[in-house]
């Protein structure tokens, strides 16, 4: 199956600092990419969906303005934890999928673990 | 899409064949199934998805009934490292994934 990465795998900031987390695709373009959050021992939920050269999607209850997400090319979208607070340690994760029909598929990343200080 | 239900837990003796059931019983017809599963502290691993035909793979074989209101994900020989949560997810015209609790399947020497 198709590979996605994350970068970096596990990051620990400062309360107020601001991170940076990369989702690649690396075998595949993918127009769309979306991120998710993970807390310990829940699901996954869906915080946003990236789209290449057009704004984010947000989920309800999820501050565009906290999370900045920037979708620049076809295989690279990125998320932006502004202003970190010790409640946004979280696991977040990346999926990508190619464009096509109705059916495919989408990639993990193996997720970035954020602890916040 | 449609909700899905799983039993929270289960196990299963090494080598055995894991049968996890899914209950979609709103599922509309142009809704395919889609099995994920998650070891911990990775990203979710794809396994197979399905419309309505049973399918199989070098992982799995994904058994939906013909009414289409329940699926079975089968792992015919499981091993330890099949050990992980494992979603059923109804996906229909939307892109992304809507992810449930899942069911914890602990494989057991």
């Amino acid at each position: 199956g198709a590979v996605v990465s994350q970068h970096p795998s596990r990051v620990i900031c400062k309360s107020g600092t601001s991170v940076k987390i990369e989702c690649r695709s690396l075998d595949f373009q993918a127009t769309t990419m979306f991120w998710y959050r993970q807390f310990p021992k829940k699901s996954l939920m869906l915080m946003a969906t990236s789209n290449e050269g057009s704004k984010a999607t947000y989920e309800q209850g999820v501050e565009k303005d906290k999370f900045l997400i920037n979708h620049a090319s076809l295989t690279l979208s990125t998320l932006t934890v502004t202003s970190a607070h010790p409640e946004d340690s979280s696991f977040y994760i990346c999926s990508a999928s190619e464009p096509g029909h109705l059916g495919n598929e989408q990639f993990f990343g193996p997720g970035t673990r954020l602890t916040v200080l | 899409d449609a909700k899905t239900t799983q039993p929270p837990s289960m196990d299963c003796a090494e080598g055995r064949a894991a049968n996890l059931p899914c209950n979609h019983s709103t599922i509309s017809g142009n809704e395919y199934v889609y099995w994920y599963r998650q070891i911990h502290s990775q990203g979710p691993q794809y396994i197979i998805h399905g419309l309505k035909n049973n399918e199989t793979n070098e992982m799995a074989s994904l058994i939906i009934t013909e009414d289409r209101k329940s699926s079975t994900l089968i792992l015919p020989h499981a091993t330890l490292r099949d050990t992980a949560v494992y979603y059923c997810i109804v996906k229909g015209s939307a892109r992304q994934l809507t992810f449930g609790s899942g069911t914890q399947l602990t494989v057991l020497p």
